[in-house]
């Protein structure tokens, strides 16, 4: 489809466990963020990829969480030794890099809900 | 540091009615956008209508408007002939620029629920 896509969409899984969660960002978008909905919360950054440069870690919570973006396009995020605090809404967005195409608007994926029991 | 603020976590609106929900933010910097997003219970954010800071007049978006009074960091969302479509989540968020990133801050959200 022409959208951000996220999957899975619901994802139960045991304390200690790991997950992966996987966002494919619209095509031509140089620019991936991952962000974290907590209920009744705002949205935290974890990490942003803008093209081939480093990307930007500053938000992941913890050396538990990490990310990776192959070839420019798929990302995926990993949860290594799942907590019960690390249940939410994992939502990905992509957008246009820096230049004259960037109206500065996201497009978000519908999100990933991990609940870790 | 950047910080946005939205102090109403629930408001309600009778359809047809206007409604206006409040926004503040801190920042340093001179160049940045302000945006407005809304999600649904589907849950996918939508933008709804966004701001330069450089430009003074306020951004329209059909029954989208804004109120940005850049000197007080407001940055309010009028919502006029409010539908039932409208109940939602709404999401004020600023981006700037720094060091080669862009950096979108979000506040907490308001939930905003239209009444038949």
């Amino acid at each position: 489809g022409a959208g951000v896509s996220q999957s899975p969409s619901n994802k139960v899984t045991e304390k200690g466990k790991d997950v992966e969660l996987r966002c494919d960002p619209i095509s031509g978008h140089t620019a991936l963020y991952w962000y974290r909905q907590s209920l009744g919360q705002g949205l935290e950054f974890l990490i942003y990829f803008q093209g081939n440069s480093a990307p930007d870690k500053s938000g992941l919570p913890s050396d538990r969480f990490s990310a990776e973006r192959t070839g420019g396009s798929v990302s995926t995020l990993t949860i290594q030794r799942t907590q019960q605090e690390d249940s939410a809404v994992y939502l990905c967005a992509s957008s246009f890099g820096a230049g004259a195409t960037n109206t500065g608007e996201l497009f978000f994926g519908e999100g990933s809900r991990l609940t870790v029991l | 540091a950047q910080t946005v603020t939205q102090s109403q976590p629930e408001m309600s609106v009778q359809e047809a009615e206007t409604v206006t929900l409040s926004c503040t933010y801190d920042t340093s910097e001179n160049n940045y956008y302000l945006f407005w997003y809304k999600q649904p219970p589907s849950r996918q954010m939508i933008l709804v209508i966004r701001q330069e800071a450089y430009k003074q007049q306020n951004a329209t978006e059909n029954r989208f408007s804004v109120n940005f009074q850049k000197a007080a960091k407001s940055f309010s969302l009028k919502i006029s002939d409010s539908q039932l479509g409208d109940t939602a989540m709404y999401f004020c968020a600023f981006r700037f620029y720094p060091s080669g990133t862009y950096k979108y801050i979000f506040g907490t959200g308001t939930r905003l629920k239209v009444l038949a």
